[in-house]
């Protein structure tokens, strides 16, 4: 099936410090989104991006639709310690069909050591 | 807005028990909801997706008469887990999308289900 491969896998940095992640597929999407999940928590949406190029941010979270629409990055600057948690690209499969589910990437566990 | 709720949040049932997990979509109606099933430390799998009035469409491997999806209501759908085993054992979450923005899922906060 189709997937999305996220780097890193996990990061570990100091509060303050800016973070940079990525997702990458090999097919292209319409779509990407980007998700935050906290312990014992559902995901949250971040950020959703629906056309190649555009770059969207969050506060102090941007994320940016690839040019070749095979790929995303999400950059988090400033970093504070609520920041952790497991972050998800995710997007539509190429069989989305009608149901418009969604694929999801295997998550990017971020540590901010205060 | 687009608020998603689950109950209950945890459970703990006997081997051979089933549960029934709620999850409504508050201030939204939800044309779609999904559920997920997350393993620790892995990523979210798609169970089935349930369009309100239909039968629900499961992934493949999911069991469909082990994994009964009721979606009643658009704001309304249940997932109940008939005859739990220990191997049943995970979190499970729901998800709903509106119409309008139908790529976008919203989460509940998901439930922890225990079988002993």
């Amino acid at each position: 099936g189709q997937q999305l491969n996220q780097s890193p896998q996990s990061m570990f940095i100091q509060e303050g410090e800016d973070v940079s992640m990525n997702c990458t597929s090999s097919s292209i999407f319409n779509t990407w989104l980007w998700y935050k999940q906290e312990p014992g928590e559902g995901p949250v949406l971040l950020i959703a991006l629906y056309k190649a190029g555009e770059l969207t941010s969050n506060g102090r979270l941007t994320a940016q639709f690839g040019i070749t629409r095979k790929d995303s990055f999400l950059n988090i600057s400033a970093s504070i310690p609520s920041d952790v948690g497991i972050y998800f690209c995710a997007g539509p499969p190429s069989s989305g069909g009608s149901n418009y589910k969604l694929t999801f990437g295997k998550g990017t566990l971020l540590t901010v050591n205060p | 807005g687009a608020v998603v709720s689950q109950h209950p949040s945890r459970v703990i049932c006997k081997s051979g028990t089933s549960v029934k997990i709620e999850c409504r979509s508050l201030d939204f109606q939800a044309t779609t909801m999904f559920w997920y099933r997350q393993f620790p430390k892995k990523s979210l799998m798609l169970m089935a997706t349930s369009n309100e009035g239909s039968k629900a469409t499961y992934e493949q491997g999911v069991e469909k008469d082990k994994f009964l999806i009721n979606h009643a209501s658009l704001t309304l759908s249940t997932l109940t887990v008939t005859s739990a085993h220990p191997e049943d054992s995970s979190f499970y979450i729901c998800s709903a999308s509106t119409l309008k923005q139908s790529y976008e899922q919203y989460f509940g906060p998901g439930t922890r289900l225990t079988v002993t």
